[in-house]
């Protein structure tokens, strides 16, 4: 079993929908949670970087993260066609554990927006 | 602020032959990690440099080597080339000494054939 597991889709929505994406894990080290967008060709760029159980928000962007079920969620209001790429859950642990160094990634979720 | 800069951009080579990948990371940023990306497995840890000190390492073979020098910046080394090892090899860099996130570089190609 993968440690962080994503739905790698693909997710196809028209423009303006509400989109969500979702990752679980099983490692109860991971503390630290970050959402990244790679468009083709390109790296992944970091959207929402997270540590505490609950919301954080960012312009169109949520990240929602849910220790205790092991569940992290990006919501995309109003999507637009620009939105089209792969998203990237990617988590670590506490500073000085084992896990720290290093990102574990999900699978990615290829989401198209359509005009 | 300039980004993480990887070069070269594309590489191509052959089984056998050995490949060093450049990485320069943002200013200020002492620690650099690098990933290899590949549709199959996806994003794998290969390994993180803080201070020139290799701090943490993935699961892949010895052939997979770097350094870090006193600027920062960061050479991957691979030897002995096979064609699984075709991949977007990409490098990130962070403050490192805090919970501050890791930036990515747009990768370098490689493809082995």
């Amino acid at each position: 079993q993968k440690e962080v597991e994503q739905d790698p889709g693909p997710l196809s929505v028209p423009e303006g929908a509400i989109v969500s994406l979702n990752c679980t894990y099983s490692n109860s080290a991971f503390q630290y949670f970050m959402w990244y967008r790679q468009y083709s060709r390109k790296g992944p760029e970091l959207l929402m970087y997270t540590y505490s159980s609950g919301n954080k928000e960012d312009g169109r962007f949520t990240a929602q993260v849910d220790k205790s079920s092991k569940y992290i969620s990006l919501f995309i209001r109003d999507s637009q066609p620009s939105d089209s790429a792969t998203y990237l859950c990617a988590m670590r642990g506490s500073p000085g554990g084992t896990s720290y160094g290093k990102l574990t990634f999900g699978q990615g979720t290829i989401l198209t927006v359509h005009p | 602020k300039a980004g993480v800069t990887q070069t070269p951009r594309y590489l191509i080579k052959t089984r056998g032959q050995q490949v060093t990948l450049s990485c320069s990371p943002i200013s200020g940023h002492r620690s650099v990690s690098w990933y290899q990306q590949t549709p199959g497995q996806g994003l794998q840890f290969l390994f993180e440099y803080f201070s020139e000190t290799q701090r943490n390492k993935g699961n892949f073979p010895g052939r997979f080597s770097g350094r870090q020098f006193s600027n920062s910046r960061s050479e991957m080394n691979v030897s002995t080339l096979e064609l699984g090892d075709s991949a977007l090899y990409l490098c990130a860099s962070s403050r490192g000494r805090d919970n501050s996130p890791l930036h990515f570089g747009n990768g370098t190609r490689l493809t082995v054939t």
